[in-house]
């Protein structure tokens, strides 16, 4: 069964600090998406990697970094956490033109 | 950049009314899919559909692609409460490989 694992479901963190989320995925993918989620507005793409230490922009890179060392694992940094930054963070990955897959999502508060 | 717009935003039904969400893009698309939100849950993969007004259907979910590749529906016959959810369409432009999601229309279902 394919999968896509986020490190945390719940995290609360204080404005200033770093921030690391982390997604795995198990199918071997070569493409990797990190959204937002927040009422009203969708899902908004952050950053998106199609390889192994390359990445592009999406729509609301501003505040967020990413890293990709391995296939498996996509990163998402937010350097100095905000409280605009307050949101759900979905990580997916998919295969060429196929279907993405999501992970569970992590729910992040920055107080 | 690419733009994809989805309406309504919210819809409340009586539980075995029909309920359609509609989807347009602002580029020409070389295909569409379509994800489920269940509450508290991620996207899940629904359908892809790639032809000029393709019509596909899952039982009481009828999915179509616009004869332009601009605009896409979603139609449920007889909504359950088990249809209750957040359901996304998202285009992927002709060249490159990341979806653009709409906003998405929230179902509710009144038993």
């Amino acid at each position: 069964d394919v999968k896509v694992t986020q490190s945390s479901r719940y995290l609360v963190k204080r404005t200033g600090e770093k921030v690391f989320l982390e997604c795995v995925q198990d199918m071997d993918h070569e493409n990797m998406f990190w959204y937002r989620q927040d009422p009203g507005l969708g899902l908004r793409l952050i950053y998106f990697s199609y390889d192994v230490k390359m990445k592009e922009k999406g729509d609301i890179p501003e505040g967020y970094s990413v890293s990709r060392e391995k296939k498996e694992r996509f990163s998402l940094i937010l350097e100095s956490a905000s409280t605009n930054q307050t949101s759900m963070y979905l990580c997916a990955s998919k295969s060429g033109i196929s279907r993405q897959y999501f992970g569970p999502g992590t729910r992040l508060t920055v107080t | 950049g690419q733009q994809v717009m989805q309406i309504p935003q919210y819809q409340h039904v009586q539980e075995g009314e029909d309920f359609t969400t509609y989807c347009n893009s602002s580029t020409t698309l070389s295909n569409i899919q379509w994800y489920k939100q269940r509450p508290g849950g991620h996207p899940v993969f629904l359908i892809q559909l790639v032809k000029s007004g393709e019509v596909k259907k899952q039982k009481r979910l009828t999915f179509q692609f616009g004869e332009a590749k601009k605009n896409s529906s979603l139609h449920i016959t007889a909504t359950q409460t088990t249809d209750v959810g957040t359901y996304f369409c998202a285009g992927r432009e002709t060249s490159g490989s990341r979806l653009t999601f709409g906003e998405g229309t929230q179902l509710t279902v009144n038993p």
